[in-house]
């Protein structure tokens, strides 16, 4: 079993949907938890993290952590043909410490 | 402007003959690490330097060598390249849970 499990997809979704994206984990001890969005041919983009527990937003984008279940999400409200793009979930137990991402989930906003 | 640069960002070479990819950011962080990239199986770390003179092994590190001697750069180093090394690799630098890559280095070992 992987430490990270995502679901690759591909997700279809039409403009303006409500996006969820989600991973989960097997490691107890993970407290980072970040969410990357990664377009074609570019480097991995930081879109926001968490630390411990708790909810996150930041414009259309919020996150979610729930530690007890081991599962994080990624919400993209209203979403853009722009939003297109690879998003990957990573996690760390700490600031130093070694990073594990999920595979990656392939997301297509349809105009 | 704060930025990862990574050099070259394309690179063809042959079977044995060593390689340096070069890494520099400009954020003053201490931790820096190295990712490859490959179709099906998403990123994963193979070194990473919590600071000057302090590295340490991630999931892929066999046939890698790092070295961290100054702050700012952290170069990768593959002293006998080998075809299954063919891969898109990410140089990245972290503050806490912000971790900022570069644009990528698009390896061919033939």
């Amino acid at each position: 079993q992987k430490e990270v499990e995502q679901d690759p997809g591909p997700l279809s979704v039409p403009e303006g949907a409500i996006v969820s994206l989600n991973c989960t984990y097997s490691n107890s001890a993970f407290q980072y938890f970040m969410w990357y969005r990664q377009y074609s041919r570019k480097g991995p983009e930081l879109l926001m993290y968490t630390y411990s527990s708790g909810n996150k937003e930041d414009g259309r984008f919020t996150a979610q952590v729930d530690k007890s279940s081991k599962y994080i999400s990624l919400f993209i409200r209203d979403s853009q043909p722009s939003d297109s793009a690879t998003y990957l979930c990573a996690m760390s137990e700490g600031g130093y410490q070694k990073v594990t991402f999920g595979i990656g989930t392939k997301l297509q906003v349809i105009p | 402007e704060a930025q990862v640069t990574q050099n070259p960002r394309y690179l063809i070479t042959v079977t044995g003959k060593k390689l340096t990819v070069t890494c520099s950011q400009n954020m003053n962080h201490e931790y820096m690490s190295w990712y490859r990239q490959d179709p099906g199986l998403g990123l994963r770390q193979i070194y990473y330097s919590m600071n000057v003179e302090v590295t340490d092994k991630g999931d892929v590190p066999e046939g890698y060598k790092v070295s961290r001697k100054e702050k700012r750069n952290f170069p990768l180093i593959l002293e006998s390249p080998s075809p299954n090394q063919t891969s898109l690799y990410f140089c990245a630098s972290r503050w806490g849970g912000e971790q900022f890559f570069g644009p990528g280095t698009r390896l061919t070992v033939l």
